[in-house]
C-alpha cells in the first residue's frame, strides 16, 4: 500500500529561495527516504532518516521526521535551476526492505 | 559504473502481444524490484526478489510474471499486454542485509500498448 503522501504536489520558486516539501505516512516505519527524479530518468536516492532520528542534514538538504505525527519534511536551501525535478518520499516498514512511495512533488526552480 | 541497466528504453506493443523487460545490475546487490510509474500515482511495486532464487508479489502483480535469472538479472514479462499496462517501468536494486539500504534505479522502460 502507498504510505508516503507528499504535500504540496507542485512548487515553483525563484533560484536562491528555499523549497519545502512534506510527506505523511500511515504505519510504523524503520526509516524514511527521499529520492529525486529528473525528467526522463530514474530515481536517485538523496537522504535517509532513521525512525530514531529527528533531523538530518546533507549539503543543502535538511530532512525532519516526526514519528508522533507520522510526517517528514524535506527542505532544499538556496535552490538552483539544477534542483528542478520531482521529489518522492518513501517509507520503509520494519521487517522488510520494501518501500512505499508517495506520489511526488514537482519542483521548478526559475533562474 | 553502469549501475542498473534496463532494456529496451522504449517499446510499443499491440494489445495481446507479449514482451519481456530486461534488468541487470552490476553492484552485486541481493535484492531487486520492478515498479511501474503512472501519472499522479507515484511508484507502485509489481514484484520483487529479496535474494537470488526468491520472488514475491508486490502491490500490483496481476498481468505480470518475473524471473530472477541469476544474482545480476531480474526480468519482467507481460504475457498478454493490455492498454492498462501502458506505463513507465523501473527496475531497482539494493542490498538485502541491513535496515538502511537505499534503492538504486535504472532509467526506465517506456511502454505503450495500443
Amino acid at each position: 500500500s502507498q504510505q508516503g503522501e507528499e504535500d504540496p504536489q507542485a512548487l515553483s520558486i525563484q533560484e536562491g529561495e528555499n523549497a519545502t516539501m512534506n510527506c505523511s505516512y500511515k504505519t510504523s516505519i524503520n526509516n524514511l527516504q527521499w529520492y529525486r527524479q529528473n525528467s526522463g530518468r530514474g530515481l536517485v536516492h538523496l537522504i535517509l532518516i532513521r525512525s530514531n532520528e529527528r533531523e538530518k542534514h546533507s549539503g543543502r538538504l535538511r530532512v525532519t521526521l516526526d514519528t508522533s505525527k507520522k510526517s517528514s519534511s524535506l527542505l532544499i536551501t538556496a535552490s538552483r535551476a539544477a534542483d528542478t525535478a520531482s521529489y518522492f518520499c518513501a517509507a520503509r516498514d520494519y521487517g522488510n526492505n520494501r518501500l512505499a512511495f508517495g506520489k511526488g512533488n514537482q519542483v521548478v526552480v526559475i533562474p | 559504473n553502469a549501475g542498473v541497466t534496463q532494456t529496451p528504453k522504449f517499446q510499443v506493443l499491440k494489445t495481446g502481444q507479449s514482451m519481456t523487460l530486461q534488468c541487470a545490475q552490476d553492484m552485486n546487490h541481493n535484492s531487486m524490484y520492478w515498479y511501474r510509474q503512472d501519472p499522479g500515482m507515484g511508484l507502485r511495486l509489481i514484484y520483487y526478489s529479496a535474494s537470488e532464487g526468491t520472488t514475491d508479489k508486490g502491490e500490483v502483480p496481476n498481468g505480470y510474471n518475473v524471473s530472477r535469472l541469476n544474482k545480476r538479472e531480474f526480468s519482467l514479462r507481460l504475457e498478454s499486454a493490455a492498454p492498462s499496462q501502458t506505463s513507465v517501468y523501473f527496475c531497482a536494486s539494493s542490498e538485502l542485509t541491513g535496515d538502511y539500504q537505499p534503492q538504486h534505479f535504472g532509467d526506465g522502460t517506456r511502454l505503450s500498448i495500443l
